[in-house]
């Protein structure tokens, strides 16, 4: 079965353009999350949806950043402009379901570096 | 308050040999979950182990086992027979389960492990 698919793996851009970073989550899977990494701040979740709909987004930083999941298949992290400040790695991970024990699973990340 | 801490930045061992990787965590919650996750230089993250807070024996995975001390807050993860493969970043993370609805996923800073041959 293919895992959580990620893109781009690597992503360059100046200050001030629009980023979009894509996902596909693992079929049947119902929770899918957007999460941040950075020396500073470790791994940061940012928002998650619940069959397709928001459901925390209280970790986004600010308005410059969006997320959509259109439909059970496909989800996008939009960066509008984007700053030095926002090079990370950006995970999307899902989830079957909601339990306590319900590990997540996690895509290979996007590289993103704004110059 | 940090919910997760793991104290140990970096861990050298020797191939063959066993390592433990600490983790605590705080929660006043009697019903949690502790996972274990890796990071290689590739960069994904995967799942080790799991540990939930009823459970009566500390889980074990292969060569991976949870020290499980629910009084001390820790759930140090135990790896066995070291392989050169198993360098890399390990993450400890919390999910408690306070409540109706879903919990997030709460993750430590990492600790980095070198296997040396």
């Amino acid at each position: 079965d293919a895992g959580v698919i990620q893109s781009p793996r690597h992503e360059v851009t100046e200050m001030g353009q629009e980023v979009t970073l894509r996902c596909k989550p693992i079929s049947g899977h119902d929770y899918l999350f957007w999460y941040r990494q950075t020396m500073m701040r470790g791994l940061e979740l940012l928002i998650y949806f619940n069959n397709n709909v928001p459901i925390d987004d209280s970790g986004m930083p600010e308005d410059r950043f969006s997320a959509k999941m259109p439909n059970a298949s496909f989800s996008t992290l939009k960066i509008q402009p984007s700053e030095p400040r926002d090079s990370a790695v950006y995970f999307c991970a899902s989830s079957r379901r909601g339990g306590l024990g319900e590990k997540l699973f996690f895509g290979s990340g996007t590289q993103l570096s704004v110059l | 308050a940090q919910k997760i801490t793991q104290t140990q930045p970096g861990m050298f061992v020797q191939e063959k040999e066993a390592v433990t990787l600490d983790c605590t965590y705080d929660t006043s919650d009697p019903s949690y979950g502790l996972f274990w996750y890796k990071q290689p230089s590739s960069g994904e993250m995967i799942f080790l182990i799991y540990q939930g807070s009823y459970d009566q024996q500390n889980a074990t995975e292969g060569r991976y086992s949870l020290n499980f001390q629910k009084a001390r807050k820790s759930a140090n993860l135990v790896i066995s027979a070291s392989q050169l493969g198993d360098s890399a970043m390990y993450f400890c993370a919390m999910r408690e389960g306070k409540g109706t609805g879903f919990q997030k996923l709460v993750f430590g800073t990492g600790t980095r492990l070198l296997v040396s041959p």
